[in-house]
């Protein structure tokens, strides 16, 4: 059984540009979540994905967007970045959407310059 | 916002125990107590919920006040790899979102 991965590891954009980061859920899992993490603050919720469509949704703008596919890996893209935006994205499997358990990556380090 | 209120650090010498204490003083009946960390660079690891009664894992301890305004979440034999970021959530039965604050910096010293 292997557990949530993310790639890249690291990543470096400019302002403007577009990024797409992803999560491979642990095995037997049908929802992700992602959660963005600023340095010193705990993780903020973006949204939940259950069976490709979108449950839920934290306090970010629309050009944060993402995809669930049928074996249910995720994506996360982000339009027009913005310095801000420089965080450590966090993937999260579970069974379920509103499991007591949530299984975390390593998340994904982006810079915007 | 999130609904609890942790110590910002902590200390702890190896091999005894840790004891995180945390204030969720609006917590309504159906909200759940949960317990995350974060190894410096990981992701969150889940520890240990509880609702209303005390709990026990191989991981912690969980004891619930029985007003449900406040827990301490307890390592019973603190070792150098328990040092990291913990966080104490409150979070609706129903809500598919953990919501984190700033969490407790626990520091576990030879």
């Amino acid at each position: 059984e292997t557990g949530v991965t993310q790639s890249p590891t690291h990543l470096i954009k400019t302002r403007g540009q577009q990024v797409t980061l992803r999560c491979s859920s642990q095995s037997g899992h049908n929802t992700v979540s992602w959660y963005q993490q600023a340095l010193g603050q705990g993780p903020q919720f973006i949204f939940q994905y259950y069976r490709e469509e979108e449950n839920g949704r934290g306090n970010f703008p629309p050009r944060f967007s993402g995809l669930q596919f049928p074996n249910y890996s995720s994506e996360l893209n982000v339009n027009a970045l913005e310095l801000d935006d420089s965080a450590l994205y966090l993937c999260a499997s579970s069974l379920g959407v509103t499991p007591h358990t949530q299984y975390f990556g390593p998340g994904t380090r982006l810079t915007v310059l | 916002d999130a609904k609890t209120t942790q110590p910002t650090s902590m200390d702890c010498a190896e091999g005894r125990a840790a004891n995180l204490p945390c204030n969720h003083s609006t917590i309504s009946g159906n909200e759940y107590v949960y317990w995350y960390r974060q190894i410096h660079s990981q992701g969150p690891q889940y520890i240990i919920h509880g609702l209303k009664n005390n709990e026990t894992n191989e991981m912690a301890s969980l004891i619930i006040t029985e007003d449900r305004k406040s827990s301490t979440l307890i390592l019973p034999h603190a070792t150098l790899r328990d040092t990291a970021v913990y966080y104490c959530i409150v979070r609706e039965g129903g809500s598919e979102k953990l919501v984190f604050g700033k969490g407790t910096k626990l520091t576990v010293n030879p």
